[in-house]
């Protein structure tokens, strides 16, 4: 069935440092993933979105990977700021108006 | 600002008490979502409109819940008889755009709703 789960619940690492957090799906006929950044108190926003027919997409400080031999995918900051720290969520669309959601990755930036 | 705006903030309702959620999205956004957020959980996919219509409800829990956008603006989710499993945040979310590479939505701050 549809799944889109992460490897870790939290990850801490010190500022300035670049930041890797990973997600595994299972669906094999999403079209697009996306990474969302979600901050206490707020809804989630828009980080970057990748195409399944890619490997690679960079924005402004973040990198998201897609492997779709092993079904991972991972986003990538770099340099990261004390403003990172949130919980990142990876999702998945598979054709229809539906996200589906991760359970969430905890990011803590140390200074 | 220009952003989605949710009301009320926070909520809370005694079991069985019927409750309305109001979502007003960024203006001339077409798709409209609406989701669940447990706590320590992702956010759960209710229902979609592009415009009034209602495409996709395949997500709402039980006939309890009833979300309408009569205008094809403002949004209004509904729950009827609360009862302690609906205690969550709902989220609404808003897009300029329809079809499946509608993958940027705005979401709201949300309404944590907590049934005692």
């Amino acid at each position: 069935g549809e799944s889109v789960g992460l490897h870790l619940p939290t990850l801490s690492v010190q500022e300035g440092d670049n930041s890797i957090i990973n997600c595994a799906y299972s669906n094999s006929a999403s079209d697009y993933f996306i990474w969302y950044k979600q901050e206490s108190g707020k809804g989630p926003q828009f980080i970057i979105d990748i195409r399944s027919n890619m490997d690679k997409r960079q924005g402004q400080r973040v990198t998201v990977l897609l492997n779709k031999t092993v079904k991972h995918l991972s986003l990538q900051i770099a340099a990261t700021q004390p403003g990172d720290s949130a919980v990142y969520f990876c999702a998945e669309k598979s054709g229809g108006f539906k996200t589906i959601f991760g359970a969430g990755t905890r990011l803590f930036v140390k200074a | 600002g220009a952003g989605v705006s949710q009301s009320p903030r926070y909520k809370v309702a005694k079991r069985g008490q019927d409750v309305a959620l109001r979502c007003d999205p960024i203006s001339g956004h077409v798709s409209l979502f609406w989701y669940q957020q447990a706590l320590g959980q992702g956010p759960e996919f209710l229902t979609y409109f592009q415009n009034e219509a209602q495409l996709d409800k395949s997500g709402l829990p039980s006939d309890r819940f009833f979300a309408e956008r009569p205008e094809g603006s403002v949004s209004t989710l509904k729950i009827q008889r609360t009862q302690q499993e609906d205690s969550a945040v709902y989220l609404c979310a808003s897009s300029p755009y329809t079809g499946p590479e509608n993958t940027e939505a705005f979401f709201g701050q949300g309404t944590r709703l907590t049934v005692v």
